[in-house]
Formats: C-alpha cells, structure tokens, sequence
C-alpha cells in the first residue's frame, strides 16, 4: 500500500521556468510533510519541509504548498537552473515518527 | 550544519563475509538515527530505527539477526550485514534526526554506501 504518492515519473522544464513536483497521500494522520533532493549514488539532501498546520512555506526558491483536504503537496522551484536537474522525493511522517518516501521524481532543467 | 557521514561510500566483498557501515552524525547529536536501502530506480526503504542505547526497530520483512544495528553512542550507529549474499547489494543510506536545530524532525541522510557482495 503505497501511502505516499509521486505519479510523475519524470519532468523536463526549460531554465527560469517554474518547476512543479507533485506529491499525493492517502494517510490523514501524516502532520509533517518534506522534500529531499537527491543525486545518483549519494544521499538525499533535505531541501524544506512543511507541518500540516501550513499550507505554505517558503525557503528561497523553493516553495511547499499543501493542500490537506485533497490530500496533495506540491514543490515549487522558481526559476529553475540547471543544477536543479535530480531525482526529487516527498516524504511525510506521522507524530515524528518515521518517514515514508514516494517513488522520486526525475527533474531535468534545460539551459 | 546537520551533516552525516558514512563509512564506507563502497565496498565489494565475497559470498558469506560481513560488512560493516558506519554512520556517523557530525555536528549535531542524534537520538534517532534510521537505516534505507535503495535499489536501482526505486524510492528509499526503511529497513530499521536505531535510538541511542537501545534494540533497534526493524521493519516487517526486515531479518535483524542478518541486519545488525548498533547505536552506541548520540553520534554513531552502524550497520553491519553478516553473510553478505550477493542479493544483499544495495545502496545502504542512513540518516540522522536532528532535534538541536532543525525544524524538528527533520532527517539529514548520509552519502551512501554501495555494497557489492560478488
């Protein structure tokens, strides 16, 4: 049962657009809601996060926006810039508890 | 801040030898350090949570006398995997869960190790 949903496999936006990474959830208990940035072969880099008491955070360029009754989170990047390109996962957490990662999504920016 | 080491970044060993992987928190004490696995092109996979001073929690399916935790101190934890197979090759991930400075429970993972057991 995958509670943490990313249906887009992958997705290629021209440099200076806006990127955005959706992220679906079927667990109404998740109160905490991140984005990881990952490169191959190394460790996801933690890039914001997000309680379920918000609907938006800002950090930058990048902006977490969640929608509970719909259940959906997406990440804004504005603009994009090449070294954007990676694999991005959402992660949610219940009560601090352990994190549960949907499938990534694979962003390539285009100069 | 919130950086995690991991030791070794790759490793290859034979059939039936143990592999140890240390984790390490560098700049922050962490009470809770958890232990992934990623194979090719999938998402991350909770295998254990490993809190200081205490048994390991490991997840359904997860063999814990073939995966070995040990948390000893608030900034070590490792991971040693005993009669390696060659199904056993992964990228092992761990992370650490800052709550000094980080907005809570933030996780901060480590570069990975690739184990390659031939």
């Amino acid at each position: 049962d995958q509670q943490v949903k990313q249906n887009s496999p992958s997705l290629s936006v021209q440099e200076g657009r806006i990127s955005i990474l959706n992220c679906d959830y079927t667990n109404s208990m998740f109160d905490y809601f991140l984005w990881y940035k990952k490169y191959p072969a190394e460790g996801p880099t933690f890039l914001i996060s997000i309680s379920s008491i918000k609907d938006k955070n800002e950090d930058g360029r990048f902006t977490v926006f969640l929608n509970k009754s719909a259940k959906h989170l997406s990440l804004h990047i504005v603009p994009s810039q090449p070294g954007d390109s990676a694999v991005y996962f959402c992660a949610a957490s219940v009560r601090r508890n352990k994190l549960v990662f949907g499938a990534g999504t694979i962003l390539r920016v285009k100069s | 801040g919130a950086v995690v080491s991991q030791h070794p970044s790759r490793v290859i060993c034979k059939s039936g030898t143990s592999v140890k992987i240390e984790c390490r928190s560098l700049d922050f004490q962490a009470t809770t350090m958890f232990w992934y696995r990623q194979f090719p092109k999938q998402s991350l996979m909770l295998m254990a949570t490993s809190n200081e001073g205490s048994k390991a929690t490991y997840e359904q399916g997860v063999e814990k006398d073939k995966f070995l935790i040990n948390h000893a101190s608030l900034t070590l934890s490792t991971l040693t995997v005993t009669s390696a197979h060659p199904e056993d090759s992964s990228f092992y991930i761990c992370s650490a869960r800052d709550f000094t400075g980080g907005p809570g429970d933030t996780q901060y993972f480590g570069p990975g190790t690739r184990l390659t057991v031939l």
